[in-house]
């Protein structure tokens, strides 16, 4: 199982605001830099959100990360149906010495 | 603009070795500013770093993939490679290369390849 828990779905109507959660501990999220990515279907991973809450350039910013103890959110507002992927979160692993991921979130779009 | 492309046989026999290739174009892989990585999305479950390395040759892996893993550099070429030994049913999967955002492997993944199915069976 992946070292970062996240929940295996999410969905929300158009234009509303959805949360995704990714839950880990002290030695991953709680110390080290979170990041986002977002993978479309048949697409490649993009990476969305880094060092907690910044976004790479090109992002909306309706896309916006945040962080609290051992676990860490990503929000998007005014939610559209190209939002429709699935979201992965990821850091460090300091006991591990590697780098994790969460087991990903399907967003779907009502 | 920066692009990665994964090569390789999209089918190998358990026990044998994996072997990919990602070709960099759109800049160089000589670049102090970053490293470059390998990660996999097997069907059904999460994304799992596989290691990656520095142009200079320094190379950080997966520790439980570490004791089947070698990821090198072919500056000359402007590409890296992955071999993964001992393969099994279990490493069937999606691979992607992918560049780390600065020179440091716990940087996140700006860049990726689109992938490429590799299949382990007989």
């Amino acid at each position: 199982q992946s070292v970062l828990t996240q929940p295996p779905s999410v969905s929300a109507a158009p234009l509303q605001k959805v949360t995704i959660s990714c839950s880990g501990s002290s030695s991953n999220i709680e110390n080290n830099f979170v990041s986002w990515y977002q993978q479309l279907p048949g697409t490649a991973p993009k990476l969305l959100i880094y060092q907690d809450n910044k976004r790479l350039s090109g992002i909306p910013d309706r896309f916006s990360g945040s962080k609290s103890g051992t676990s860490a959110t990503l929000a998007i507002t005014g939610l559209q149906t190209g939002d429709e992927a699935d979201y992965y979160c990821g850091t460090w692993d300091s006991s591990l010495n590697n780098v994790v991921f969460g087991g990903g979130t399907k967003l779907t779009v009502l | 603009q920066l692009q990665l492309q994964e090569s390789g046989p999209g089918l190998v026999k358990p026990s044998e070795t994996l072997s990919l290739t990602c070709s960099v174009s759109g800049g160089s892989i000589s670049s102090s500013g970053y490293y470059w990585g390998w990660i996999r999305l097997p069907p059904g479950k999460g994304l799992e770093w596989i290691g990656s390395l520095y142009y200079s040759g320094t190379t950080h892996y997966n520790p439980s993939l570490k004791s089947r893993v070698t990821i090198s550099v072919d500056t000359s070429n402007n590409q890296f490679s992955l071999k993964l030994s001992s393969v099994t049913a279990a490493d069937t999967a999606m691979y992607h290369c992918a560049r780390h955002l600065w020179a440091t492997a716990l940087a996140p993944f700006d860049y990726w390849g689109q992938g490429t199915l590799v299949t382990v069976s007989s």
